[in-house]
């Protein structure tokens, strides 16, 4: 099955600073999600981004689909971004059914 | 839209205890899913749905059972419940369409987190 890297997988940051993360998948893909499981555990769509660029607020997001690899931008980040941040890719082939990554946990210090 | 719903919150079941975690959305989508999160992982599918009447198995099957009579709902059924299912249970939907610009988009619902001593 499709395989799903993220990188990298802990992330200290102090208040204010900003962050790339990073999402590797083993093939091509037609759905790709990012993904903010906050501290109570609930999952936030962040992004629905198969393919280009897509922006919201201080996150955003690229996917370079024909290198198979996907970028999460946090600028001027806040207390509130922390938690975990999961990647999920889907392949038409599977039915579009999502494949995690292992997550990249994000703590901001204020 | 209430979007995805799933009770209970919280559930301690005993080992060979059995438990059904209820989902509903109200989105009309066609497809529904069920995954699993254990500690400091990211999550992995148990079954899902393409429709009403339609099943199939994901990654991690064993020792669960679905069926989704309605487009609504898609009940997640534990039988025989053992240690290794302690873990937080988010279920999905999606559209499924082949149309409109997010249609593979899948949405989650608060998850259901369950312990079994």
């Amino acid at each position: 099955g499709i395989q799903v890297e993220q990188s990298p997988p802990d992330l200290i940051l102090q208040e204010g600073a900003n962050s790339t993360l990073r999402c590797n998948f083993s093939d091509s893909v037609n759905n790709l999600q990012w993904f903010h499981q906050n501290p109570w555990g609930q999952l936030i769509n962040l992004f629905y981004i198969p393919s280009g660029t897509k922006q919201n607020g201080r996150l955003s997001a690229t996917t370079v689909a024909t290198e198979r690899y996907s970028l999460l931008y946090i600028s001027s980040s806040q207390t509130t971004d922390s938690g975990v941040y999961f990647c999920a890719v889907g392949i038409k082939a599977a039915g579009n059914k999502l494949t995690f990554g292992g997550g990249t946990r994000v703590l901001v210090k204020p | 839209n209430a979007g995805v719903t799933q009770t209970p919150k919280f559930r301690i079941l005993k080992i060979g205890q059995s438990m059904t975690l209820q989902c509903t959305q109200d989105m009309n989508h066609n497809y529904m899913y069920w995954y699993r999160q254990d500690p400091g992982m990211g999550l992995k599918l148990i079954y899902y749905s393409v429709g009403a009447g339609i099943t199939d198995k994901g990654e991690v099957p064993n020792g669960y059972n679905v069926s989704r009579s309605t487009t609504e709902d898609f009940p997640l059924r534990l039988e025989l419940a053992a240690p290794s299912q302690t873990s937080v249970y988010f279920c999905a939907s999606r559209y499924g369409g082949t149309s409109g610009s997010s249609y593979n988009e899948q949405f989650f619902g608060p998850g259901t987190r369950l312990t079994v001593l």
